[in-house]
């Protein structure tokens, strides 16, 4: 089984602060099928990133991802209020398809 | 507009059954792989398994933490999946949630719905 760890555990930035969010997997990545998602508040997750960098259709371009082979990051480039959530990166590549404990974004 | 909808979900004794229905629109649903996870309350997220698209057989896979005790299934001509839930644990309660994803195989879950509660409890 392939352990995503993410970091950091919260992140507490301001309106218009730039964002990075960590995710290191225990082994690499095939293909790069690495995905993250927004969670908000009795929500159900929202699809961000696909294919480690991919934006999903609707997904605004402060949002991007990079990275390849255990590492990989989300960077949100500016803060906006609606962007509070816990985000959670996921490989889909191989079975078991696994998910990292998720970061907290807060907005100061 | 895509739509998915989870439907089945309650209040169950341990040791029981459920069948939860993951109801689709505005998709060919043959052509897309269907996955089922769950989010245990202020946990993380969970994959529990998924189908392969009628391309691929509609194949199934499962997590450990499930295989023999839930089984899912698809009716194309219905555009509908189904998690079947046997043996039901405690630890089973959770936010139950479908998800149709980007292609037929390994792929990422596009489109969600908005889940469906199961508690296990006596």
């Amino acid at each position: 089984e392939i352990v995503l760890t993410q970091s950091p555990g919260t992140l507490s930035l301001s309106p218009g602060e730039r964002a990075t969010l960590s995710c290191r997997a225990s082994q690499t990545i095939s293909s790069n099928y690495l995905a993250w998602y927004q969670q908000k508040v009795g929500q159900a997750p929202r699809l961000l990133i696909f294919g480690a960098s991919s934006r999903a259709t609707g997904i605004p371009d402060r949002f991007s991802g990079s990275g390849s082979g255990t590492d990989f990051t989300l960077t949100i480039s500016r803060l906006e209020p609606e962007d509070l959530a816990m985000y959670y990166c996921q490989q889909y590549g191989r079975s078991p398809r696994t998910f990292g404990q998720g970061t907290k974004v807060e907005i100061k | 507009e895509v739509q998915l909808l989870e439907s089945g979900g309650g209040l169950v004794q341990p040791g029981r059954s459920l069948r939860l229905s993951c109801t689709t629109s505005g998709f060919t649903f043959g052509d897309y792989a269907m996955s089922w996870f769950r989010q245990a309350p202020g946990k993380g997220l969970e994959w529990i398994g998924f189908t392969r698209s009628t391309a691929y057989g509609e194949t199934t896979e499962y997590a450990a933490s499930v295989e023999g005790r839930f089984s899912i299934s698809r009716d194309d001509s219905k555009s509908i999946a189904y998690l079947q839930m046997n043996s039901l644990k405690t630890e089973d309660t959770a936010i139950y949630y479908c998800t149709r994803d980007l292609a037929g195989n390994y792929a990422s879950s596009r489109y969600w719905g908005p889940g469906t509660l199961v508690t296990v409890s006596s």
